[in-house]
């Protein structure tokens, strides 16, 4: 069974500095793998999939098959980035998705 | 703001009974899932549909039951049998094909047991 690791409850960092929520997977075969976002009073939504090797609101994710993560990077964090963040993975052909147990995202002045 | 809408917000239930969360969607999405969120524990599956009159289990269906009845409709009944059902229950649709199979969320029902 497939299975998505965050291992940081909570991440801190200041305004400006760099980000790195980590995101390791466990999957047999050939996974699909997704970021999605939780803003304070705001419903869930995707930020990103490495299958559109996109960058949104700043931020990158690059799948790792070899260490079989898919960590979201930022440069230069900012306030409104505080968030609840989820790692979720699309195994085979079936649309439902696994989900990590997320990290939560604090950017301080 | 429509595509996906949950009622009710708030739940009160007593030990004991059945109670149903409805969830609605008008995006003409196939597939229709249902999570329950706990602090510390993420996003867990509940059920799924990937079509109408067709339903599977996810990850921790005990006590839960579903319906798929027409497409827009995905109701989740939380019956007497769920040991711990006090949690924030979130639906969610997606087009169910293909690679670009991002799942659209509804607000939430957060459900009390008293």
């Amino acid at each position: 069974a497939q299975r998505v690791t965050q291992p940081e409850k909570l991440l801190s960092v200041f305004k400006g500095a760099p980000v790195e929520l980590k995101c390791n997977y466990s999957y047999s075969g050939s996974p699909e793998l997704f970021w999605y976002v939780q803003y304070s009073r705001q419903r869930l939504q995707l930020l990103l999939r490495h299958i559109s090797r996109e960058s949104i609101k700043g931020f990158t994710a690059d799948l790792n098959k070899g260490e079989t993560s898919f960590h979201l990077k930022k440069p230069f964090a900012q306030e409104e980035d505080s968030a609840m963040y989820y790692c979720a993975l699309k195994a085979g052909t079936a649309s439902k998705l696994t989900f990590g147990t997320g990290t939560r995202l604090q950017v301080t002045l | 703001d429509g595509g996906i809408t949950q009622s009710p917000k708030y739940l009160f239930r007593k030990e004991g009974q059945n109670v149903t969360l409805s969830c609605e969607q008008n995006l003409n999405h196939d597939a229709m899932y249902w999570y329950r969120q706990d602090p510390g524990q993420g996003l867990r599956l509940i059920y799924y549909s990937q079509i109408v009159n067709d339903f599977q289990k996810g990850d921790i269906a005990e006590g839960y039951s579903v319906s798929r009845e027409k497409k827009e409709s995905f109701p989740l009944t939380v019956t007497s049998a769920q040991k711990n059902p006090t949690a924030f229950y979130l639906c969610a649709s997606s087009t169910g094909q293909g690679n670009y199979n991002e799942q659209f969320f509804g607000p939430g029902t957060r459900l009390t047991v008293l």
